[in-house]
């Protein structure tokens, strides 16, 4: 079974600083996403990595893809308190019916 | 807005009720999945639809539970006899067939008291 293992699962910081968050598997991804999510609402999509080795940036936040497929991680810059949420990362799993896997998320509160 | 809407978005409920949620997909989006979320946890799959047939089923599916989408279009799933376990975000997304990203709704959060 693929799991996905992300950490940290809880962060506190202060706006301004930059921050990495990393999600892990023992098992090859054939495409990861990541996700933010506010309280009371559904994942919202921030980007899908399918490459190995692959960098994606959305304004201040960069996504990377490992050259194994195994792992990847995203770096926010200058974080302000509205990036304040939880990040998941999800996988398809096996078979056709695409299904997410996710990690268990990390909680990233930016301080003002 | 054409994204994927859900109602209610919010449902109190006591114990051994029942409930019915709603789940109106993407309209070009043939796929449609429900999962379910705690707090502090990623949500996990509980069941998925492609057009009008449910494909697969998890086994945190228990008998109380059943979703329909009679028409390939929207979706509703129902808990019958609710447990106070059942307490969570129930989330909807759908998909095209020709790609695999999935847009998610805003999810209902069931209370069972």
């Amino acid at each position: 079974t693929q799991l996905l293992e992300q950490s940290p699962q809880f962060l506190s910081i202060q706006e301004g600083e930059n921050l990495t968050v990393y999600c892990n598997s023992s098992s090859v991804f054939s495409s990861l996403q990541w996700y933010r999510q506010e309280p009371g609402e559904g994942p919202v999509l921030l980007v899908t990595v399918v490459t190995g080795g692959e960098v994606k940036k959305l304004k201040r936040l960069t996504f990377q893809f490992g050259d194994a497929r195994k792992d990847s991680s995203l770096h926010i810059t200058a974080a302000q308190p509205g990036d304040t949420g939880l990040y998941l990362c999800a996988s398809q799993g096996p078979g056709n019916n695409r299904k997410l896997i996710w990690g268990l998320g990390t909680s990233l509160a930016v301080n003002p | 807005d054409t994204g994927v809407s859900q109602d209610p978005r919010h449902k109190i409920t006591k114990r051994g009720q029942n409930v019915t949620f709603r789940c109106d997909p993407i309209s070009e989006h043939n796929r449609l999945y429900w999962y379910r979320q705690t707090l502090g946890q990623g949500p996990e799959f509980l069941t998925y639809f492609q057009n009008e047939a449910q494909l697969e089923k998890s086994r945190l599916l228990s008998d109380r539970f059943s979703a329909e989408r009679p028409k390939g279009s929207f979706s509703t799933l129902e808990i019958q006899r609710t447990e106070q376990g059942d307490s969570a975000m129930y989330l909807c997304a759908s998909s095209a067939s020709s790609v695999y990203l999935q847009f998610f709704g805003p999810g209902t959060r069931l209370t069972v008291l």
